[in-house]
């Protein structure tokens, strides 16, 4: 079981310039989250997907970012154009189908994205 | 709304018992659950206590949940220097999301 993969596993860029970011989950999950982690606000949820839906993107900050799921085996985060405040850690998590039973998410190892 | 709070920090010597706290707000939580995130990595399950349980021990692990007060802790015995790492509390927040605190960091010296 590869777990969760996601790449690239550290990104450099200049500020303006756009960022995509990849996450293939666990094979069978149909649960897909973004998170964004700070020193300063922690582990913020960015957007989840079911079932390749997105449901919930209230945590995306702004019209900057992006995600789409096309399939059960990839999705991607865009940051268009990026700024300086974007850099951070962005983690993706996935989870199997829960009835009755727990909702725990497996965490790919993160990107850490660097803004100029 | 939902929060989990976390102590930030949390220093011990190497063979000393950890004991890391958390509070969480949302009662009608199912499951809560501990990860750990060692430097560089992802967040990783440690474990997790189904809500109509009192306590969960897991080898060093001890959960002990206190559901009248909110209150979970995980409790490390004969702590060793591998077990410094930063450890997120989680309560589930229905439609399969989880709610994490800002995780408490665990330094342990030898």
């Amino acid at each position: 079981d590869a777990g969760v993969i996601q790449s690239p596993r550290h990104e450099v860029t200049e500020m303006g310039q756009e960022v995509t970011l990849r996450c293939k989950p666990i094979s069978g999950h149909n649960s897909l989250f973004w998170y964004r982690q700070t020193m300063m606000r922690g582990l913020e949820l960015l957007i989840y997907f079911n079932n390749n839906v997105p449901i919930d993107d209230s945590g995306m900050p702004e019209d900057r970012f992006s995600a789409k799921m096309p399939n059960a085996s990839f999705s991607t985060l865009k940051i268009q154009p990026s700024e300086p405040r974007d850099s951070a850690v962005y983690f993706c998590a996935s989870s199997a189908p829960s009835s009755g039973s727990t909702d725990t998410q497996y965490f790919g190892p993160g990107t850490r994205l660097t803004v100029l | 709304g939902e929060d989990v709070e976390q102590s930030l920090f949390l220093s011990v010597r190497e063979g000393d018992s950890s004991v890391i706290n958390c509070t969480y707000t949302d009662s009608s939580s199912t499951y809560l659950y501990w990860y750990k995130q060692e430097p560089g990595a992802g967040l990783q399950l440690l474990t997790y206590i189904f809500s109509n349980m009192d306590m969960k021990q897991d080898q060093r692990l001890t959960v002990l949940l206190n559901k009248k007060d909110k209150h979970l802790s995980l409790r490390i015995a004969d702590t060793q220097t591998g077990d410094s790492a930063i450890y997120f509390c989680a309560e589930d927040s229905g439609y399969s999301t989880l709610t994490f605190g800002k995780g408490t960091m665990l330094l342990v010296s030898p």
